[in-house]
């Protein structure tokens, strides 16, 4: 089955500590994002990156960093300069506007 | 400033019951709107996904509708059950294929009880 996945689902930081969030996907799509999910706001776009070896910040990039190095592959860095990072992540990919596909999120908590 | 405001905030309604989402809209240029259902600590799915020149669609029990000229969609949900209890969101594109231009509203949380 074709997909998206993110890992971990909860994932607990300690102060001053940077902490990697998995995304992988296997649909083929060039296009893959990351948002950040807080009680009651919309979705807020952190990073997307439109084909490999490329990315651009979102809204809220600072204290954020990805890479994309492959292109089934989308990892975000949340770094100890983010001073706010409790949150509900969601990554996304795309081959066009019709083809958005969500992945099942990660739970971050700041401990 | 583009924004997505959807009505109500929260809904409870009884299984078998019929109910209608509102969704309201200031993204210009539009290019499609879409309907996505967010279960608790899971990432959202698809549901619909509407471009300008189509005005109603469907997806078993759910019916969105989509009204450029006035720039509202509502999303109805006919024969309410338990597994529909979920956040509504409603996410309006303004250009084609462009993530930085997806607006989203914060959703409705809706609860289906017996």
């Amino acid at each position: 089955d074709g997909g998206i996945t993110q890992s971990p689902k909860y994932l607990f930081r300690k102060e001053g500590q940077n902490v990697t969030l998995s995304c992988e996907q296997n649909l083929n799509h060039d296009a893959m994002y990351w948002y950040r999910q807080d009680p009651g706001q919309g979705l807020r776009l952190i990073y997307y990156s439109q084909i490999v070896n490329d990315f651009q910040k979102g809204d809220i990039a600072e204290g954020y960093s990805v890479s994309r190095e492959k292109k089934e592959s989308f990892p975000l860095t949340v770094t100890s300069a983010q001073k706010n990072p409790t949150a509900f992540y969601l990554c996304a990919s795309s081959d066009s506007y019709y083809g958005y596909t969500f992945g099942s999120g990660t739970r971050l908590t700041v401990v | 400033k583009n924004q997505v405001e959807q009505s109500p905030q929260s809904l409870i309604i009884l299984e078998g019951k019929n109910c209608t989402l509102q969704c309201n809209y200031t993204v210009s240029p539009f290019s499609n709107l879409r309907w996505y259902k967010q279960d608790t600590g899971r990432g959202p799915v698809s549901l619909t996904i509407m471009t300008f020149s189509e005005n109603t669609k469907s997806n078993g029990r759910y019916t969105a509708t989509l009204d450029a000229d006035t720039k509202q969609s509502s999303l109805h949900i006919t024969a309410s059950q338990l597994s529909d209890s979920a956040s509504y969101i409603c996410v309006v594109s303004g250009v084609t294929g462009t993530a930085s231009k997806l607006t989203f509203g914060t959703g409705t949380r809706l609860q289906v009880t017996l």
